[in-house]
């Protein structure tokens, strides 16, 4: 069965420092990953996919993530945080299902919080 | 292509009442799907469908119906509403519905529950 672990619920990060955002998961199979982020009030725009090409997959806005088999790890890091950074993230498996096709679960969400 | 439509945008219902959801996606993608999002709790999948008339349950599918008739719309039907189905419902498609589950999801722009 799929699951997905966000370990925090809040980060909260100075401008300018680097974000870590943390995302474990389980899958029977060979799993899709994704980072999905949401800004207040608005709908979900995909980060950055894993696809089982590069280990290490860059995304839009200057993010990146490393997918780490042996530890069941996405996480998704910045090296500078922007104030307009500031959002809702949300790390996502996507696996085969018994019945066909492929089903999607989200964790529980990271709200990342900027300070000036 | 105006990608994934969901309407209403607000919704308030009575306890008791019925409602469908509309989802319509001009992008003859095979694969759509619903999902409620509740803070805290990341989105939950609700009901998913590979293609026209097939559908299949998520997460949490108590409560919702769903059918698809075309591979362009895919309803989401509430029999008798209750409050703990305050919402915001998101409607999704995906090109990919078969082994390739690497395929992103477009999401659409929610629909605001409110049952009373």
């Amino acid at each position: 069965a799929q699951s997905v672990t966000q370990l925090d619920s809040h980060v909260s990060v100075s401008e300018g420092t680097p974000v870590l955002l943390r995302c474990n998961y389980s899958s029977s199979y060979s799993p899709s990953l994704f980072w999905y982020v949401q800004h207040p009030n608005k709908g979900l725009q995909l980060l950055l996919k894993y696809t089982s090409a590069a280990t290490l997959v860059k995304g839009i806005n200057g993010f990146e993530a490393e997918f780490k088999k042996s530890e069941t790890s996405f996480h998704l890091t910045k090296p500078s945080a922007h104030m307009s950074d500031a959002a809702e993230y949300f790390c996502v498996v996507s696996d085969l299902s018994a019945t066909g096709g492929f089903k999607t679960i989200f964790g529980a969400g990271t709200r990342l919080f900027v300070k000036a | 292509n105006a990608g994934v439509t969901q309407t209403p945008k607000f919704q308030v219902l009575k306890t008791g009442q019925s409602m469908t959801l509309q989802c319509a996606q001009d992008m003859n993608h095979e694969y759509m799907s619903w999902y409620r999002q509740d803070p805290g709790m990341g989105l939950r999948l609700i009901h998913y469908s590979v293609g026209a008339g097939i559908t299949d349950q998520g997460e949490v599918p108590n409560g919702y119906n769903v059918s698809r008739s075309t591979t362009e719309d895919f309803p989401l039907r509430l029999l008798s509403a209750a409050p703990s189905q305050t919402s915001v419902y998101f409607c999704a498609s995906s090109a990919s519905s078969g082994q390739e589950s690497s395929y992103e999801q477009y999401f659409g722009p929610g629909t605001r529950l409110t049952v009373t």
